[in-house]
């Protein structure tokens, strides 16, 4: 299946715990992308790669870390998780040659008690 | 400030009945604009952008730049059609800036 992953699906952690989200995709795509939708359906972009550099950085806080290994994937990882990143966590990717059209993951439900 | 605006959270409608969900964007420029949805517990998806000027699933967008509006349409509302709506323009990032979203309920 060719298709943007996520792992894990759902991630419930206490306060003040680091963890990581991963994400893959394996359509070729050359820019992938963290968005977070909190409670309110809102949806926000966090990070942007292409070619594995970083290309957005939102005002994101330094304890959320972006890292691309290679251009198939884009992982996050949180240190000292707060009650407030309790959030979906979308990955998406696009293609190259300038088509902004975005393919996203199933999403990730991370909630931090 | 650049931005989108999805004026309605939630919009209801019966079976058959028309809907139009609003969007409005306030960009310098020319951005790309598309729509996309949410199925209950899908993943986001496309649903169809302003350059290719295609219906999908019956609905159908049109850039009026005008007004920096751009609208989604749709003559008869389908129950399957419930979901949540997010307008979002690209700003030449090669990111999308999404609306709040406007959840669409077709009610039989």
């Amino acid at each position: 299946d060719t298709a943007v992953s996520q792992t894990p699906k759902y991630l419930v952690t206490q306060m003040g715990n680091d963890k990581s989200i991963k994400c893959e995709q394996n359509l070729g795509h050359d820019t992938m992308y963290w968005y977070k939708q909190d409670s309110k359906k809102f949806l926000k972009i966090m990070f942007s790669y292409n070619n594995k550099e970083l290309i957005i950085n939102e005002t994101v806080p330094n304890r959320f870390s972006p890292k691309s290994p290679d251009k198939a994937h884009l992982n996050l990882h949180i240190n000292s998780l707060e009650l407030g990143d309790s959030a979906v966590y979308f990955c998406a990717s696009s293609p190259p040659g300038g088509s902004y059209e975005q393919y996203f993951g199933p999403g990730t439900r991370l909630t931090v008690t | 400030a650049q931005r989108v605006t999805q004026p309605e959270k939630l919009l209801s409608v019966f079976k058959g009945a028309p809907v139009e969900l609003k969007c409005n964007y306030s960009y310098s420029g020319s951005p790309e604009l598309f729509w996309y949805v949410q199925y209950s517990r899908q993943r986001l998806q496309l649903l169809l952008r302003h350059i290719s000027r295609e219906s999908i699933k019956g609905f159908t967008a049109d850039l009026n730049k005008g007004e920096t509006s751009f609208h989604l349409k749709k003559p008869f509302a389908q129950e399957e059609d419930s979901a949540m709506y997010y307008c979002a323009p690209d700003t030449g990032r090669r990111a999308l800036t999404f609306g709040s979203g406007t959840r669409l309920q077709v009610q039989p």
